[in-house]
């Protein structure tokens, strides 16, 4: 079974700064997909960004970005000129080819401080 | 677009109660559906997988008995939870896929149901 691995359970970072949370996956596939998912206080699971494991291009989605380090197996989110509505549950999921699982890490609780 | 619906969103009753959460893709066809329950500041755990037409899929350690999945639709599926007790209180959330298998497209998600059995 595929392995996620979010190290930081809990964070916190002022209003307009930025913060980086880390995720690292095991895996021994060479194509993949990755994803962050954001979880506010109203529970719904928001897809935050998509990452295709072949293409080295880090995604972009406004002020979130990712850091793939595809030797390094890990998947980091930045996030940029950080607000008080980013204040969530983060969660980081890998997806192998060709199939239909979502594999998630523990999470990573994030607070925005005003 | 790809929006799931879930409901209801919150639901209280009595133990031995069975109960009953819809979860419909609202613009798009879900050949594949997903449901998740989550225990309060944790991941988010796979029960089944749910496929259109055919049996659903359960992950190990879930009771297909107690919690009976139908997705007799292109756009529903439903999970009945079975004579409930108090230790199937949780939050439960549905996903959808849109798209074939293997297409590395995103599961888009319900807003959750949150059961509470007394």
């Amino acid at each position: 079974a595929q392995t996620v691995t979010q190290s930081q359970p809990e964070m916190s970072v002022q209003e307009a700064e930025t913060v980086t949370l880390s995720c690292t996956y095991d895996t021994s596939e060479n194509n993949y997909y990755l994803f962050w998912y954001k979880q506010p206080p109203s529970r719904q699971m928001i897809l935050v960004i998509r990452q295709e494991a072949y293409k080295q291009q880090n995604a972009t989605e406004n002020r979130f970005s990712v850091n793939f380090q595809k030797a390094a197996k890990s998947f980091s989110l930045k996030i940029s000129d950080s607000q008080l509505g980013d204040t969530a549950m983060y969660f980081c999921a890998f997806m192998k080819p060709g199939g239909d699982q979502f594999y998630f890490g523990t999470g990573t609780s994030l607070t925005v401080i005003p | 677009g790809a929006v799931v619906s879930q409901h209801p969103s919150w639901v209280i009753c009595k133990s031995g109660t069975s109960v009953k959460i819809e979860c419909r893709s609202l613009d798009f066809q879900a050949t594949t559906m997903f449901w998740y329950r989550q225990f309060p500041k944790q991941s988010l755990m796979l029960m089944a997988t749910s496929n259109e037409g055919s049996k659903a899929t359960y992950e190990q350690g879930v009771e297909k008995d107690k919690f009976l999945i139908n997705h007799a639709s292109l756009t529903l599926s439903t999970l009945t939870v079975t004579s409930a007790h108090p230790e199937d209180s949780s939050f439960y959330i549905c996903s959808a896929r849109v798209g074939g298998q293997g297409n590395g497209q995103p599961q888009h998600f319900g807003d959750g149901t949150r059961l509470s059995i007394l």
